[in-house]
């Protein structure tokens, strides 16, 4: 099974601070995606990820994905009360996405 | 202008009991799917269409049958409800499997 590990799995924050989530796998992959779910709704696509190294910039967000196209992460800079939320990483595999576990971000004002 | 839209967002019913969610996109999109969230926020597919052809379709049990009446539409049905299928069911839709957009969910209990 061709399993994404997030890290941490909780994280609880002050607004201001910057921090860092990870997602993790052992074989190589073509695609990821990165969502953000809120409470009482349903996944929404932040960004999409493609080429070893590449990184993209989503306001205070910067998506990276590793050299080997084996993991990303995800850096807020700055957080605020409105980046709290579930991070969602997943990737491709035939036809479909396999997700990750997620990373459930409190930022406390 | 809702994107992707589920009916009911909330559903509570009894064991044995049959009951349908429906779904229904506006984005043109080619694909649509099924995703169970369990308690533990873990995102599991449990079917996908693409033009009224399912191309998806996990180790689910036979009680839960998907319905694409037209490319817009898919439905989820479930038969023999039971405690276990408790959770919240997403519909999604997408033009690949890599880009996909969520409906709000419908949580379900069963009890």
């Amino acid at each position: 099974t061709q399993l994404l590990e997030q890290s941490p799995q909780f994280l609880s924050i002050q607004e201001g601070e910057n921090l860092t989530v990870y997602c993790n796998s052992s074989s190589v992959f073509s695609s990821l995606q990165w969502y953000r779910q809120e409470p009482g709704e349903g996944p929404v696509l932040l960004v999409t990820v493609v080429t070893g190294g590449e990184v993209k910039k989503l306001k205070r967000l910067t998506f990276q994905f590793g050299d080997a196209r084996k993991d990303s992460s995800l850096h807020i800079t700055a957080a605020q009360p409105g980046d709290t939320g579930l991070y969602l990483c997943a990737r491709d595999s035939n036809y479909q996405l396999i997700w990750g576990a997620g990373t459930k971000l409190i930022i406390k004002p | 202008d809702t994107a992707v839209s589920q009916t009911p967002k909330y559903l509570v019913t009894q064991m044995g009991n049959d009951k349908s969610i429906k779904c229904e996109q506006n984005l043109g999109h080619d694909t649509m799917y099924w995703y169970k969230q369990d308690s533990k926020k873990f995102l599991k597919i449990m079917f996908s269409y693409n033009n009224k052809e399912l191309i998806i379709n996990e180790t689910v049990p036979n009680r839960f049958s998907p319905k694409s009446p037209d490319k817009a539409h898919l439905n989820l049905h479930i038969n023999s409800l039971e405690l276990g299928d408790s959770a919240v069911y997403f519909c999604a839709s997408g033009t690949n499997a890599y880009e996909q957009y969520f409906g709000p969910g419908t949580r379900l209990t069963v009890t």
